[in-house]
């Protein structure tokens, strides 16, 4: 079974950091461009990251940008989202998704449950 | 950025309704375009890409089309398990933009 599965949300202090992780199983994680979004509570969805499927290339939302940092360990089947300088806005449901095709034009057709991310002093 | 705009923020329909969404990019992003839905404290699930494409295992009642600027979601018959939300996203540059949703409710 394909599958996404994220860790590391939790409560974070304003101007801390996390490391947030997504799992893949079922598919060729290295073959595969990986994305994050994230939705704050009872808002819509907002794009966060991309990383290419060899982690060479990574792109950013401008209200990330500098703060958070995408990688992946194609060896262990995992991204990663370091997220830093949090501030009350990050606070939010932070998904894992999977790119559906080789290029970057066709949108991401799986996905993880999401970890929460609270920011809060 | 490229701006997506949905149309309408929220629709109150029927089971067995007609329902179209719209979306609109604040430029031209050929048909670099997908649908998703999601319902309440679930992630969200690809119903269309390339405009007009049927994600795998999405009801043939979904589909899409448009280009350029100007896009659109229709259901064509309304099921139970359609009261969602949709929201539109573009593909064709980064950073990839969402639209801000329609609420599909009863």
């Amino acid at each position: 079974e394909v599958q996404l599965v994220e860790s590391g949300g939790g409560l974070v202090q304003p101007g801390g950091s996390l490391r947030l992780s997504c799992a893949a199983s079922g598919f060729t994680f290295s073959s595969y461009a990986m994305h994050w979004v994230r939705q704050a509570p009872g808002k819509g969805l907002e794009y966060v990251s991309t990383i290419s499927s060899n982690g060479g290339s990574t792109y950013y939302a401008n209200s990330v940008k500098g703060r958070f940092t995408v990688s992946r360990d194609n060896s262990k089947n995992t991204l990663y989202l370091q997220v830093g300088s949090l501030r009350a806005e990050d606070m939010a449901v932070y998904y894992c998704a999977r790119n559906l095709r080789g290029t970057y034009n066709y949108g991401m057709d799986v996905w993880g449950q999401g970890a929460t991310v609270t920011v809060s002093s | 950025d490229i701006q997506m705009t949905q149309s309408p923020s929220s629709v109150s329909a029927s089971v067995g309704d007609r329902v179209t969404i719209t979306c609109r990019a604040s430029q031209a992003i050929s048909s670099w375009l997908a649908w998703y839905q999601q319902k309440p404290g679930k992630a969200p699930k690809l119903m269309i890409y390339g405009a007009s494409s049927l994600q795998s295992g999405v009801p043939s009642r979904f589909s899409g089309s448009g280009s350029g600027t100007d896009f659109t979601l229709t259901i064509s018959s309304l099921q139970p398990e359609d009261f969602a939300a949709y929201y539109c996203q573009q593909s064709k540059s980064f950073p990839w933009t969402f639209g801000q949703g329609t609420k599909v409710e009863v």
